[in-house]
């Protein structure tokens, strides 16, 4: 199975602030990664898909990066509504996995 | 416009079977490439993984959790059903289905709202 590690598990910034979360996959995963948010009491959202590409009807301040076995997801300006549970997920193949999760808050 | 509701029982005893209904609409899983999946979580943890079933009937299901679980679908109702075997209160969490629109890349696009399902006797 390919393991998925997030850091940090959570991070607390300002509302402007740059955020930035890292995943590693233990091996080699190409850019067969997504990012989700999931709100709480609410189901996950896709953010990101391939690695870098916005999902439609997402906001540009999200940016995904990254190939091979490390992966980052940016939020450029922090807004109150981003405060969640980002979670990263490989596809590259069966089992799919995900990350533990990294909580954003609002400092 | 895709949607996926998720329903079934709330509370199943130990050693139980579960049986969870996906019902979907706005795409077909007759449609070349489109597959639903199953994802649970329990309260307070990570995301996981459970089954996944594509257009052409092809079934992958998590290595760990295999011998307990069967995903079908009944494509004339636009459902998916997941049963699982053997229930323990470790798997207690709230279950998801979700949508997949390629069998070559299989993130998740849309998802249904879950059901908390509870394991207690």
């Amino acid at each position: 199975d390919i393991q998925m590690t997030q850091s940090p598990s959570s991070v607390s910034a300002s509302v402007g602030d740059r955020v930035t979360i890292t995943c590693r996959a233990s091996q080699g995963i190409s850019s067969w990664l997504a990012w989700y948010q999931q709100k709480p009491g609410k189901a996950p959202k896709l953010l990101i898909y391939a690695a870098s590409s916005l999902q439609s009807g997402v906001p540009s301040r999200f940016s995904g990066s990254g190939s091979g076995t490390d992966f980052t997801l940016t939020i450029s300006s922090l807004q109150a509504e981003d405060v969640a549970v980002y979670y990263c997920h490989q596809y590259y193949n069966t089992p799919l996995t995900f990350g533990g999760g990294t909580k954003v808050e609002i400092k | 416009q895709i949607t996926l509701k998720e329903s079934g029982p709330t509370l199943v005893k130990p050693t139980q079977t579960l049986t969870l209904t996906c019902t979907f609409s706005g795409f077909s899983l007759s449609t070349s490439g489109v597959g639903v999946g199953w994802i649970r979580q329990p309260p307070g943890k990570a995301l996981e993984w459970l089954a996944l079933i594509y257009w052409d009937d092809d079934k992958r299901y998590s290595p760990s959790l295999k011998s307990r679980l069967t995903i079908t679908k009944d494509t004339s109702k636009n459902q998916v059903v997941l049963t699982m075997t053997n229930m323990d209160p470790v798997d207690t969490a709230t279950y998801y289905c979700a949508h997949s629109s390629s069998a070559v890349a299989a993130n998740f696009d849309y998802w249904g709202q879950g059901t908390l399902v509870t394991v207690s006797s």
